[in-house]
């Protein structure tokens, strides 16, 4: 089946430091792939997204490239915020039936600190 | 106002409980999703409608029941709580065309003793 693989946390940065959060993923066919982000005490919210092969999805400065090779889709940032501390969820979009379903990672805790 | 609601925010029952959790949203979006969220597990799909008629198991519906009552509205029924079923559980919404682009709701922790 589809499964999403993230980097275990917590992660914890001093600010303006540079974020990486692995992401890895199997799938059938051509799946797109998605960043979600939650803030502290709200629901989670699309970061960004990549629909084909060597896209790269960006927002917000962060960025990530769709891998088909490594089958990866690494979220990064240059200079990370103490705004940008929440949990990051890596994502993709399957078929399950007649529908199409996310299927979530298990989410990387960023904290950064100033 | 927030495009997703959910009520209650938090929520103790005990054991063998009937439970209700109410989502609404503001945004028009025919699809509605929820899910739970554990510790580790990340967000696991429950039940979703993709129209007031439609109506979908998830990966992990067992010891729930939804109903759509209207195009805005998609309740949560956990019949019997039990402890395994303490969460957070979130609503979202989205558009046909568009199902990854999904807008949550801010989430029900449920405490079940």
């Amino acid at each position: 089946g589809n499964s999403v693989t993230q980097m275990e946390g917590p992660v914890t940065l001093s600010e303006e430091a540079f974020l990486t959060i692995n992401c890895t993923y199997t799938a059938t066919g051509y799946p797109s792939l998605f960043w979600y982000v939650q803030y502290p005490g709200e629901g989670l919210q699309l970061l960004l997204k990549a629909t084909k092969a060597d896209d790269k999805g960006s927002n917000k400065g962060f960025e990530a490239t769709y891998r088909k090779e490594t089958t990866s889709f690494h979220l990064e940032k240059g200079s990370v915020q103490v705004s940008d501390s929440a949990v990051y969820f890596c994502a993709l979009l399957s078929f399950s039936g007649s529908a199409r379903q996310l299927t979530f990672g298990s989410g990387t805790q960023l904290t950064v600190l100033p | 106002d927030a495009d997703v609601t959910q009520t209650p925010r938090n929520r103790i029952t005990k054991t063998g409980k009937r439970i209700m959790l109410e989502c609404s949203q503001t945004k028009g979006h025919d699809r509605m999703y929820w899910y739970r969220q554990d510790p580790g597990l990340g967000l696991r799909l429950i039940y979703y409608s993709f129209d007031v008629k439609d109506i979908n198991k998830g990966e992990i519906s067992d010891g729930y029941s939804v109903s759509r009552q209207a195009q805005a509205k998609f309740s949560l029924s956990l019949e019997s709580a039990i402890p395994n079923q303490t969460a957070l559980y979130f609503c979202a919404t989205s558009e046909p065309g568009t199902p990854s682009d999904q807008y949550f709701g801010p989430g029900t922790r449920l405490l079940v003793l």
